[in-house]
């Protein structure tokens, strides 16, 4: 079953280090999101993504945060220096379609900013 | 704007009993509602949605949902707790309601535990 891939699935950084989250969405998909979720808190929408661009942000989708899909295969999640407060699990989802409600997620990326 | 509230962050059952997560919503458009579950060191994945056809929804795993207008509720319900449900449960609005689905706002979510 074809399925999201999210590498790596921890990393350990210290603040003000850039970050590179990346993603392998299902292959005929065509929307791109990425979800975040800081320990006992809620899951949060930061970004969806189709047609090579950005299509919505949330308010924690501030300049440090970017998102690119380099080729055909990756959409990867830059944090260009990151603080302590970006420590979270991070989840890329995908779509065929947004009028399904059916988000296909990864099993997510923590990232823990020393 | 759209919201999700879930009762109890914990909830423990035995093997065989009456599963019920709650969910509340805020909607100021016809939601979209959905239940995502997370098991250990895997991704969310799709239960079951509510997407204004029926109001008793059926998912995966003999889970299902019923949508209550009058009490703006999406709980979900299995008659028998399975070991194997142990998870994460997390309900979802979509933030735009009726036609499209938006983006997904999720409530906290609720821990499922199950004994033998």
């Amino acid at each position: 079953e074809p399925e999201v891939t999210q590498t790596p699935s921890h990393q350990v950084t210290q603040m003000g280090q850039e970050v590179i989250l990346r993603c392998v969405p299902i292959s005929n998909h065509l929307y791109f999101y990425w979800y975040r979720q800081i320990l006992g808190q809620k899951v949060e929408f930061l970004v969806s993504f189709y047609n090579n661009e950005i299509s919505e942000k949330s308010e924690i989708f501030d300049d440090q945060f970017s998102v690119e899909r380099p080729d055909g295969s990756n959409f990867t999640l830059k944090i260009r220096s990151t603080k302590l407060e970006d420590s979270a699990m991070y989840f890329c989802a995908s779509s065929i379609r947004t009028d399904t409600g059916e988000l296909f997620f990864g099993e997510g990326s923590r990232l823990t900013v020393l | 704007a759209q919201s999700v509230t879930q009762l109890g962050s914990h909830v423990s059952v035995s093997e065989g009993a009456l599963v019920l997560l709650r969910c509340n919503y805020s909607s100021s458009v016809p939601p979209y509602l959905f239940w995502y579950v997370q098991y250990p060191n895997q991704g969310l994945q799709l239960l079951l949605k509510y997407t204004s056809a029926a109001t008793l929804v059926k998912g995966i795993n003999g889970f299902e949902a019923e949508f209550k207008k009058s009490e703006t509720s999406f709980h979900l319900t299995k008659p028998s707790a399975h070991m194997s449900d142990a998870a994460e449960y997390f309900c979802a609005v979509s933030d735009r309601g009726g036609g499209s689905q938006g983006n997904l706002i999720f409530g906290k979510g609720t821990k499922l535990s199950v004994k033998p």
